[in-house]
């Protein structure tokens, strides 16, 4: 079963700087990462899938990239909406399972 | 436009069964590409993955949850239940559907339902 290991698990920044999060993968998952935003009380968010491609709806702020084990979501100039907790998500190529990472929590500085 | 709705009890006592109901709109499972999924997250606590049943009736399950879950889907319902078995208070979360198609990740999900398990 592939692990996603998820860095910093906190990250405290203020509005208007930008924000990178890490996704590290036990094992090689091809480009089958997504991220989702998750705010107190909401369900999660999608934001990308398949490490790249941004969902319907949401903001250029927001790109991933990465390849293989090592995934990066970056905001680029953070919104005071911003603040939550980020979750990536792969799926295996075979057996096609789903994992999730522990979470970032993003806070305000 | 697509929703999908949890539904099932709030509470449940230890060594029950679980059984949750996902009732969607707006897409069909028989549609190829479509799958339509279970995640859970206890309080304060990560996300974790379950199960997932796609068009084509193939089901796959959480590898550390398999013995315990089953999936199921009616498609002339637009609903997809998933039974958790022997139910114990670390099982005690928020469980979401959500619907996937297309790519390799839920784009909606629904507003999940809270289950505690307590005597």
């Amino acid at each position: 079963e592939i692990v996603l290991t998820q860095s910093p698990a906190t990250l405290s920044l203020s509005p208007g700087e930008r924000a990178t999060l890490s996704c590290r993968a036990s094992q090689s998952v091809s480009n089958y990462i997504a991220w989702y935003q998750q705010k107190p009380g909401q369900a999660p968010r999608l934001l990308i899938y398949d490490a790249s491609n941004r969902a319907t709806g949401i903001p250029a702020r927001f790109s991933g990239s990465g390849s293989g084990t090592d995934f990066t979501l970056t905001i680029s100039t953070l919104e005071p909406e911003d603040f939550a907790v980020y979750y990536c998500q792969q799926r295996s190529n075979w057996p096609p399972l789903y994992t999730f990472g522990q979470g970032t929590k993003l806070e305000i500085k | 436009q697509i929703t999908l709705k949890e539904s099932g009890p709030t509470l449940v006592k230890p060594t029950q069964t679980l059984t949750l109901t996902c009732t969607f709109s707006g897409f069909s499972l028989s549609t190829s590409g479509v799958g339509v999924g279970w995640i859970r997250q206890p309080p304060g606590k990560a996300l974790e993955w379950l199960a997932l049943s796609y068009w084509d009736d193939d089901k796959r399950y959480s590898p550390s949850l398999k013995s315990r879950l089953t999936i199921t889907k009616d498609t002339s319902k637009n609903q997809v239940v998933l039974t958790m078995t022997n139910m114990d208070p670390v099982d005690t979360a928020t469980y979401y559907c959500a619907h996937r198609e297309n790519y390799y990740a839920f784009d909606i999900w629904g507003q999940g339902t809270m289950v505690t398990v307590s005597s």
